[in-house]
């Protein structure tokens, strides 16, 4: 079965940093393009960040470019996304995603609060 | 930056009914990378369509998409229990970005 399962969300201050990862299994990871997509609270989804299949492309919603950095490491089969400058508006769950041209497995999201 | 646009912002059915979902691209899409989404309270999207028209490993034959340029319909012939959620166009490319309509909630009427 295929597994992925982000974890590192949280409670933070806005300004402050969070580093959220993705652990895969169930599948190899170097077949797959990578991505980071939110969901606020009662809203819709909304593509933060993606990677292709070695790392070599990256990609951002204009909203997080830099200040969000999206990496992968293949051999340990697990995603990561570096959020920050964190702001209010970032509040959501976050969604891990591999994709190829047919097909797309999604974890369950790591929810991130940015408060004061 | 390309603007998916869907419509109805919530659609009222009833059980046994047809479903016509609209999305609109603010500028001529490729057919090959536009998919649809099906999301339940709580749950994970869930890939339908991609490419346009072609139904993902699973999806049952009642769900169907088509269109091209900047029109492209998700269509549920009909209406099971189950399919009452929210539905969500999606633009895919051959670089890592993507791009989301708002969705169409379909509801029970």
């Amino acid at each position: 079965d295929v597994q992925l399962v982000e974890s590192g969300g949280g409670l933070v201050q806005p300004g402050g940093s969070l580093r959220l990862s993705c652990a895969v299994s169930g599948l190899t990871l170097s077949n797959y393009w990578m991505h980071w997509v939110r969901q606020a609270p009662g809203k819709g989804l909304v593509w933060v960040s993606g990677i292709n299949s070695d790392g070599s492309s990256t990609g951002y919603a204009d909203s997080v470019r830099g200040r969000f950095t999206i990496s992968r490491d293949n051999a340990q089969n697990t995603l990561y996304l570096q959020m920050n400058s964190l702001r209010v508006e970032d509040t959501a769950l976050y969604y891990c995603v591999s994709s190829t041209s047919s097909s797309d497995y999604w974890g369950q999201g790591t929810l991130v609060t940015v408060s004061s | 930056e390309i603007v998916l646009t869907q419509s109805p912002g919530t659609l009222s059915l009833s059980p046994g009914e047809r479903a016509t979902l609209s999305c609109r691209a603010s500028q001529s899409i490729s057919s090959a990378y536009l998919a649809w989404y099906q999301q339940k309270p709580g749950q994970a999207p869930r890939l339908l369509i991609y490419s346009t028209s072609s139904r993902a490993t699973g999806i049952p034959d009642r769900f169907s998409g088509s269109g091209s340029g900047t029109d492209f319909t998700l269509t549920i012939s009909r209406l099971e229990p189950e399919d009452f959620a929210v539905y969500y166009c999606q633009k895919y490319s051959s670089s890592p970005g993507w791009t989301f309509g708002l969705g169409t909630k379909v509801e029970v009427k």
